[in-house]
């Protein structure tokens, strides 16, 4: 079946390391983004690419990273720079990425600094 | 920037009462406008859509949203809700500049509670 996976489902960091989620898709998208989920704050945008090897900030990019070596696969690395990482990562895409035809959302990463 | 308003955080019905979740966006140009759900410990799944044409839209689900342009609105309706219907909803608006449509804008979400 077509999806998007993410993994790991949860993820627990001490204060100080960095991170790597990681956002697979077999959906053949041209485009993947990374939004960040708290609580009464909605879906906020983190990073975005439209096409292999590029990649734009988002809303909130300060303290993360990205790469977009492979059209299936867009990591996300939550770095010691992001003062308050705790929280639901979704990863998505879409397969217009100059007219959205609305995403395929993968059922996130749940993070937590300990 | 563009901002994506739901000014319901939290709304509790009982079954089979009707149901409307406000959004309310900020961008004065050409939209295109989505409702999503997130069901407790699922993904989130798109309920409808509206890109041109008939401003009333039907989704899954018995949903229905209607767009009303001079009030930069897209509101969510159910005529009666369903214990199944407790989950949050997101309304998202994507911005169409150049002909080119922006990543999408999410509201704060709206958690729906139906009590049995």
């Amino acid at each position: 079946d077509g999806g998007i996976t993410q993994s790991p489902k949860y993820l627990f960091r001490k204060e100080g390391q960095n991170v790597t989620l990681s956002c697979e898709q077999n959906l053949n998208h041209d485009a993947m983004y990374w939004y960040r989920q708290d609580p009464g704050q909605g879906l906020r945008l983190i990073y975005y690419s439209q096409i292999v090897n590029d990649f734009q900030k988002g809303d909130i990019a300060e303290g993360y990273s990205v790469s977009r070596e492979k059209k299936e696969s867009f990591p996300l690395t939550v770095t010691s720079a992001q003062k308050n990482p705790t929280a639901f990562y979704l990863c998505a895409s879409s397969n217009q990425p100059g007219r959205v035809f609305g995403y395929t959302f993968g059922s996130g990463t749940r993070l937590t600094v300990v | 920037a563009q901002s994506v308003s739901q000014h319901n955080h939290h709304v509790i019905l009982s079954e089979a009462a009707s149901l409307e979740l406000g959004c309310n966006y900020s961008y004065g140009g050409t939209v295109n406008l989505f409702w999503y759900v997130q069901y407790p410990g699922q993904h989130l799944q798109l309920l409808l859509k509206y890109f041109s044409g008939d401003p009333l839209v039907k989704g899954i689900k018995g949903f229905e949203a209607e767009f009303i342009k001079s009030k930069f609105s897209f509101n969510l309706r159910k005529p009666s809700v369903q214990w199944s219907d407790t989950a949050e909803y997101f309304c998202a608006v994507s911005e169409i500049s150049s002909g080119s449509a922006r990543q999408l804008t999410f509201g704060s979400g709206t958690q729906l509670t139906v009590l049995p």
